[in-house]
């Protein structure tokens, strides 16, 4: 159990357009979903913690406007990169949760290129 | 100061080796304590949990926290190729969230 489906795996997107990815719990509701960030050879970092019908919570230095996160149910939260750029090129990976404290179930990731 | 500092390696080590992997933490309110495993380009899987000082075992895993030395450990007994990836410890507090702070990852390779 506890599967969170990730896609599109990879994609790569021009300067100037939006990229959105979608993160799916497809096992069990979860309550929070959470966003990262990985660069190469670095650790996953936090950009935003999203809760089904609620605004998601941006970590300092996320610009909000440029990664919109919208939880529209218990079971999909979905990232859109607007007005991508070379240097929001990177993994972008979910998990998702409904033990709020450990237990989280991390997507497969979705690498994205923009050129 | 990193709030959680983990040596990057790379490790290397032969088929069957025991490996130990650690992590130290410098926020005392942290309550659980978990290891993912990464494989390359692929997303984080859980290998454990706990919260609370001690050991804890799983087939070839062992994880052990000392929360008197902000120090947590991950080690793998007769480790196999198939071990080879990056593993990464978190942390999190009961009251941000469920927010995890993860390590820098340290990348494992187990020679055959």
């Amino acid at each position: 159990g506890a599967v969170v489906s990730q896609h599109p795996s990879r994609v790569i997107c021009k300067s100037g357009t939006s990229v959105k990815i979608e993160c799916r719990s497809l096992d069990f509701q979860a309550t929070t979903m959470f966003w990262y960030r990985q660069f190469p050879k670095q650790s996953l970092m936090l950009m935003a913690t999203s809760n089904e019908g609620s605004k998601a919570t941006y970590e300092q230095g996320v610009e909000k406007d440029k990664f919109l996160i919208n939880h529209a149910s218990l079971t999909l939260s979905t990232l859109t990169v607007t007005s991508a750029h070379p240097e929001d090129s990177s993994f972008y990976i979910c998990s998702a949760t409904k033990e709020t404290f450990y237990g989280y179930t991390f997507g497969s990731g979705t690498r994205l290129t923009v050129v | 100061q990193k709030e959680v500092e983990q040596d990057p390696g790379p490790l290397s080590v032969p088929e069957g080796a025991i490996v130990s992997l650690n992590c130290t933490y410098s926020n005392s309110a942290f309550q659980y304590f978990m290891w993912y495993r990464q494989y390359s380009r692929k997303g984080p899987e859980l290998l454990m949990y706990t919260y609370s000082s001690g050991n804890k075992e799983d087939g070839r895993f062992t994880a052990q926290v000392d929360k008197s030395s902000k120090y947590i450990s991950l080690f793998i007994r007769d480790s196999q190729p198939s071990d080879s990836a990056t593993y990464l410890c978190a942390m999190s507090v009961k009251n941000q969230g469920g927010k995890l702070i993860f390590g820098q990852g340290t990348e494992l390779s187990v020679k055959p």
